[in-house]
Protein backbone atom coordinates (compact mmCIF):
# COMPACT_ATOMS: atom_id res chain seq x y z
CA UNK A 1 0.00 0.00 0.00
CA UNK A 2 1.09 3.80 -0.40
CA UNK A 3 2.08 5.41 2.05
CA UNK A 4 1.97 9.29 2.09
CA UNK A 5 2.75 10.91 -1.37
CA UNK A 6 4.39 14.57 -1.26
CA UNK A 7 4.44 16.92 -4.67
CA UNK A 8 7.35 18.43 -5.42
CA UNK A 9 10.24 16.86 -3.68
CA UNK A 10 12.10 20.11 -3.86
CA UNK A 11 11.04 23.53 -4.60
CA UNK A 12 13.38 26.65 -4.90
CA UNK A 13 11.81 30.30 -5.22
CA UNK A 14 12.74 33.42 -4.36
CA UNK A 15 11.23 35.98 -1.70
CA UNK A 16 7.31 37.58 -2.45
CA UNK A 17 6.81 34.51 -4.43
CA UNK A 18 3.99 31.94 -3.54
CA UNK A 19 4.33 28.67 -3.54
CA UNK A 20 1.79 25.30 -3.14
CA UNK A 21 2.51 22.23 -1.91
CA UNK A 22 0.63 18.64 -2.42
CA UNK A 23 -0.10 15.71 -0.38
CA UNK A 24 -1.60 12.45 -0.60
CA UNK A 25 -2.94 10.49 2.60
CA UNK A 26 -2.74 6.77 3.15
CA UNK A 27 -5.89 5.14 1.46
CA UNK A 28 -8.37 5.23 4.07
CA UNK A 29 -7.07 7.90 5.99
CA UNK A 30 -9.50 10.92 6.20
CA UNK A 31 -7.02 13.71 8.67
CA UNK A 32 -4.30 15.48 6.79
CA UNK A 33 -1.75 17.12 8.76
CA UNK A 34 1.12 20.01 8.13
CA UNK A 35 4.37 20.61 9.47
CA UNK A 36 6.94 22.48 9.23
CA UNK A 37 10.91 21.37 10.26
CA UNK A 38 13.68 23.54 10.16
CA UNK A 39 17.21 22.84 10.10
CA UNK A 40 18.13 21.03 13.51
CA UNK A 41 14.88 21.47 15.32
CA UNK A 42 11.56 19.19 15.59
CA UNK A 43 8.70 19.75 13.36
CA UNK A 44 6.23 22.33 14.16
CA UNK A 45 2.44 21.95 14.02
CA UNK A 46 0.82 24.32 10.76
CA UNK A 47 -2.99 22.80 10.46
CA UNK A 48 -4.80 19.67 10.85
CA UNK A 49 -7.72 18.95 8.31
CA UNK A 50 -10.39 16.42 8.69
CA UNK A 51 -13.56 15.61 6.87
CA UNK A 52 -12.27 18.73 4.52
CA UNK A 53 -12.25 21.28 7.95
CA UNK A 54 -9.51 22.84 9.55
CA UNK A 55 -9.37 21.32 13.57
CA UNK A 56 -6.36 22.82 14.24
CA UNK A 57 -4.17 25.59 13.80
CA UNK A 58 -0.60 26.04 15.54
CA UNK A 59 1.25 29.51 15.83
CA UNK A 60 1.97 30.56 12.02
CA UNK A 61 0.59 33.81 9.76
CA UNK A 62 -1.92 34.12 7.83
CA UNK A 63 0.21 33.87 5.54
CA UNK A 64 -0.09 29.76 5.94
CA UNK A 65 -3.50 28.38 4.56
CA UNK A 66 -4.51 25.09 3.23
CA UNK A 67 -7.52 23.25 2.22
CA UNK A 68 -8.46 19.55 1.58
CA UNK A 69 -10.36 17.77 -0.90
CA UNK A 70 -13.02 15.62 -1.40
CA UNK A 71 -10.64 12.68 -1.92
CA UNK A 72 -9.08 13.92 1.24
CA UNK A 73 -6.01 15.06 -0.63
CA UNK A 74 -4.52 18.60 0.73
CA UNK A 75 -2.74 21.54 -0.04
CA UNK A 76 -0.71 23.70 1.53
CA UNK A 77 -0.24 27.54 0.41
CA UNK A 78 2.23 29.94 1.79
CA UNK A 79 2.32 33.88 0.15
CA UNK A 80 4.83 36.47 0.16
CA UNK A 81 7.77 34.10 0.89
CA UNK A 82 10.12 35.22 3.19
CA UNK A 83 13.90 33.49 4.04
CA UNK A 84 12.63 31.83 6.93
CA UNK A 85 10.15 30.01 5.18
CA UNK A 86 12.78 27.35 4.30
CA UNK A 87 12.51 24.09 5.90
CA UNK A 88 10.92 20.85 4.80
CA UNK A 89 7.63 20.38 4.93
CA UNK A 90 6.30 17.57 6.30
CA UNK A 91 2.70 16.09 5.91
CA UNK A 92 0.90 13.49 8.19
CA UNK A 93 -2.06 11.29 8.07
CA UNK A 94 -4.20 9.54 10.28
CA UNK A 95 -7.24 7.55 10.22
CA UNK A 96 -9.14 10.06 11.99
CA UNK A 97 -8.31 13.65 13.42
CA UNK A 98 -9.63 15.45 16.28
CA UNK A 99 -8.83 13.89 19.69
CA UNK A 100 -8.22 10.34 18.70
CA UNK A 101 -5.47 7.74 19.57
CA UNK A 102 -4.12 7.13 16.22
CA UNK A 103 -0.83 7.35 15.11
CA UNK A 104 0.20 9.89 12.11
CA UNK A 105 2.39 8.31 9.63
CA UNK A 106 4.24 10.68 7.85
CA UNK A 107 5.73 11.25 4.35
CA UNK A 108 9.02 12.68 2.89
CA UNK A 109 8.50 15.98 3.17
CA UNK A 110 8.94 18.91 0.64
CA UNK A 111 12.40 20.74 0.85
CA UNK A 112 11.33 24.29 0.02
CA UNK A 113 14.46 26.66 -0.39
CA UNK A 114 13.99 30.60 -0.09
CA UNK A 115 16.76 32.64 -2.18
CA UNK B 1 2.73 25.69 26.50
CA UNK B 2 3.93 22.33 26.17
CA UNK B 3 8.26 21.61 25.75
CA UNK B 4 9.37 18.62 24.79
CA UNK B 5 12.89 17.75 25.77
CA UNK B 6 15.35 14.87 24.15
CA UNK B 7 18.43 13.83 26.28
CA UNK B 8 21.32 13.35 24.98
CA UNK B 9 21.24 15.39 21.86
CA UNK B 10 23.77 13.01 20.22
CA UNK B 11 24.77 9.24 21.14
CA UNK B 12 27.31 7.25 19.95
CA UNK B 13 27.67 3.57 20.73
CA UNK B 14 29.47 0.30 19.29
CA UNK B 15 27.47 -2.52 17.62
CA UNK B 16 25.48 -4.28 20.25
CA UNK B 17 24.78 -2.36 22.82
CA UNK B 18 21.64 -1.96 24.71
CA UNK B 19 20.82 2.10 25.04
CA UNK B 20 17.89 4.41 25.92
CA UNK B 21 16.80 7.71 24.98
CA UNK B 22 15.00 9.89 26.86
CA UNK B 23 11.87 12.39 26.41
CA UNK B 24 10.54 14.52 29.35
CA UNK B 25 7.93 16.97 28.41
CA UNK B 26 6.32 19.26 31.01
CA UNK B 27 2.85 19.99 30.67
CA UNK B 28 1.14 15.94 31.81
CA UNK B 29 -2.44 16.56 30.34
CA UNK B 30 -1.23 14.53 27.14
CA UNK B 31 -3.66 12.11 24.65
CA UNK B 32 -0.66 10.41 23.70
CA UNK B 33 3.11 10.01 23.10
CA UNK B 34 4.68 9.30 19.91
CA UNK B 35 8.29 7.89 19.21
CA UNK B 36 9.55 8.58 15.34
CA UNK B 37 12.76 7.87 13.64
CA UNK B 38 13.79 10.20 11.14
CA UNK B 39 16.83 9.26 8.47
CA UNK B 40 18.66 11.92 6.84
CA UNK B 41 16.82 14.33 4.36
CA UNK B 42 13.58 11.73 5.03
CA UNK B 43 10.35 11.93 6.56
CA UNK B 44 9.07 10.46 9.86
CA UNK B 45 8.70 6.74 10.54
CA UNK B 46 6.30 6.41 13.24
CA UNK B 47 8.09 3.39 15.55
CA UNK B 48 5.59 3.66 18.46
CA UNK B 49 2.59 5.47 20.04
CA UNK B 50 1.34 5.18 24.03
CA UNK B 51 -1.90 6.25 24.45
CA UNK B 52 -2.12 8.20 27.85
CA UNK B 53 -3.59 5.10 30.21
CA UNK B 54 -0.37 2.76 28.87
CA UNK B 55 2.55 2.21 30.50
CA UNK B 56 4.46 0.84 27.82
CA UNK B 57 4.72 -0.40 24.06
CA UNK B 58 6.86 -2.99 22.62
CA UNK B 59 7.80 -3.93 19.17
CA UNK B 60 10.63 -6.05 18.16
CA UNK B 61 13.72 -4.43 19.65
CA UNK B 62 12.18 -1.63 20.42
CA UNK B 63 10.28 -0.95 23.80
CA UNK B 64 8.93 2.51 24.94
CA UNK B 65 7.60 3.42 28.52
CA UNK B 66 5.67 6.64 29.60
CA UNK B 67 5.55 7.67 33.13
CA UNK B 68 2.36 10.83 32.49
CA UNK B 69 3.00 11.91 36.57
CA UNK B 70 6.47 13.01 36.01
CA UNK B 71 6.83 14.18 32.35
CA UNK B 72 8.93 11.09 31.36
CA UNK B 73 9.60 8.66 28.27
CA UNK B 74 11.76 6.35 27.34
CA UNK B 75 13.01 4.50 24.18
CA UNK B 76 14.72 1.23 24.96
CA UNK B 77 16.73 -0.37 21.77
CA UNK B 78 17.86 -3.51 22.46
CA UNK B 79 21.40 -5.08 20.25
CA UNK B 80 21.80 -1.92 18.62
CA UNK B 81 22.71 -2.46 14.36
CA UNK B 82 24.07 0.41 12.36
CA UNK B 83 21.15 0.34 10.65
CA UNK B 84 19.56 1.66 13.55
CA UNK B 85 21.04 5.16 12.94
CA UNK B 86 18.95 7.74 12.89
CA UNK B 87 17.20 10.76 14.66
CA UNK B 88 14.91 9.45 17.05
CA UNK B 89 11.80 12.22 17.80
CA UNK B 90 9.68 11.91 20.33
CA UNK B 91 6.25 13.98 20.28
CA UNK B 92 3.02 14.69 22.73
CA UNK B 93 -0.02 15.46 21.67
CA UNK B 94 -1.76 17.07 24.55
CA UNK B 95 -4.98 18.33 21.98
CA UNK B 96 -5.32 14.98 20.38
CA UNK B 97 -4.33 16.48 17.24
CA UNK B 98 -1.21 18.32 16.76
CA UNK B 99 2.25 16.44 18.16
CA UNK B 100 4.44 18.53 20.08
CA UNK B 101 8.31 17.39 19.14
CA UNK B 102 11.47 17.73 20.73
CA UNK B 103 14.56 18.27 19.28
CA UNK B 104 15.27 14.63 18.42
CA UNK B 105 18.49 12.50 19.65
CA UNK B 106 21.17 11.62 16.76
CA UNK B 107 22.18 7.94 17.22
CA UNK B 108 24.99 6.75 15.71
CA UNK B 109 25.81 2.85 16.13
CA UNK B 110 29.35 1.79 14.86
CA UNK B 111 30.42 -1.69 13.51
Amino acid sequence: DAGVTQSPTHLIKTRGQHVTLRCSPISGHKSVSWYQQVLGQGPQFIFQYYEKEERGRGNFPDRFSARQFPNYSSELNVNALLLGDSALYLCASSLVGGRGNQPQHFGDGTRLSIL
Amino acid sequence: KQEVTQIPAALSVPEGENLVLNCSFTDSAIYNLQWFRQDPGKGLTSLLLIQSSQREQTSGRLNASLDKSSGRSTLYIAASQPGDSATYLCAVSNSGYALNFGKGTSLLVTP
